[in-house]
């Protein structure tokens, strides 16, 4: 099975906040990642949050870090029809990047 | 800066022809190196990954093979195409570890 978990979709209204959730195993992951993915393209880096915080924001991204619960979560504020793609959260275990299957956001008007 | 270019963007091969994708960092130097592959409606699973030259960690028993032959390239191969292979394809690279960046991927059709 996954050792990143993820919901495979999530549906929201443009100009609403969308939340994207992930849970990880490994308590000693030092970086842990969420990248989106457009149709037919590779992985874009968003944005990334070392595990020693506990909040990173940049524009309309934020991140949220619960260690004690594993839990890592992307919000997008102001979510925009671009911002539909496939999110990936992952964790990085020593020199090994473990990803989720991946979370569709689908922005509807 | 660093860039990671892979190729072929895309091809379509028989079932038992023989497959390389190609990889090549620029901009860096002892990079590891990872080859992904993204099957349809599924997640990244991890096939192969470098240290260094030479060194090929293979993370799934499959059809397929990794390369090493220079410290910035990485090449996936298949002596006999599988049906199964088909996919997306994937290189990836990090080099003081905090930070994975990937190539543009490959799309692999078996028929």
């Amino acid at each position: 099975g996954e050792d990143v978990e993820q919901s495979l979709f999530l549906s929201v209204r443009e100009g609403d906040s969308s939340v994207i959730n992930c849970t990880y195993t490994d308590s000693s992951s030092t970086y842990l990642y969420w990248y989106k993915q457009e149709p037919g393209a590779g992985l874009q880096l968003l944005t990334y949050i070392f595990s020693n915080m506990d909040m990173k924001q940049d524009q309309r991204l934020t991140v949220l870090l619960n260690k004690k619960d594993k839990h890592l979560s992307l919000r997008i504020a102001d979510t925009q029809t671009g911002d539909s793609a496939i999110y990936f959260c992952a964790e990085m275990r020593s020199y090994i990047p473990t990803f989720g299957r991946g979370t569709s956001l689908i922005v509807h008007p | 800066s660093q860039t990671i270019h892979q190729w072929p963007a895309t091809l379509v091969q028989p079932v038992g022809s023989p497959l390389s994708l190609e990889c090549t960092v620029e901009g860096t130097s002892n990079p590891n190196l990872y080859w992904y592959r993204q099957a349809a409606g599924r997640g990244l699973q991890l096939l192969f990954y470098s240290v260094g030259i030479g060194q090929i960690s293979s993370e799934v028993p499959q059809n397929l093979s990794a390369s090493r032959p220079q410290d910035r390239q990485f090449i996936l191969s298949s002596k006999k195409l599988l049906l199964s292979d088909s996919g997306f394809y994937l290189c990836a690279w990090t080099s003081s570890g905090n930070t994975i960046y990937f190539g543009e991927g490959s799309w692999l059709t078996v028929v």
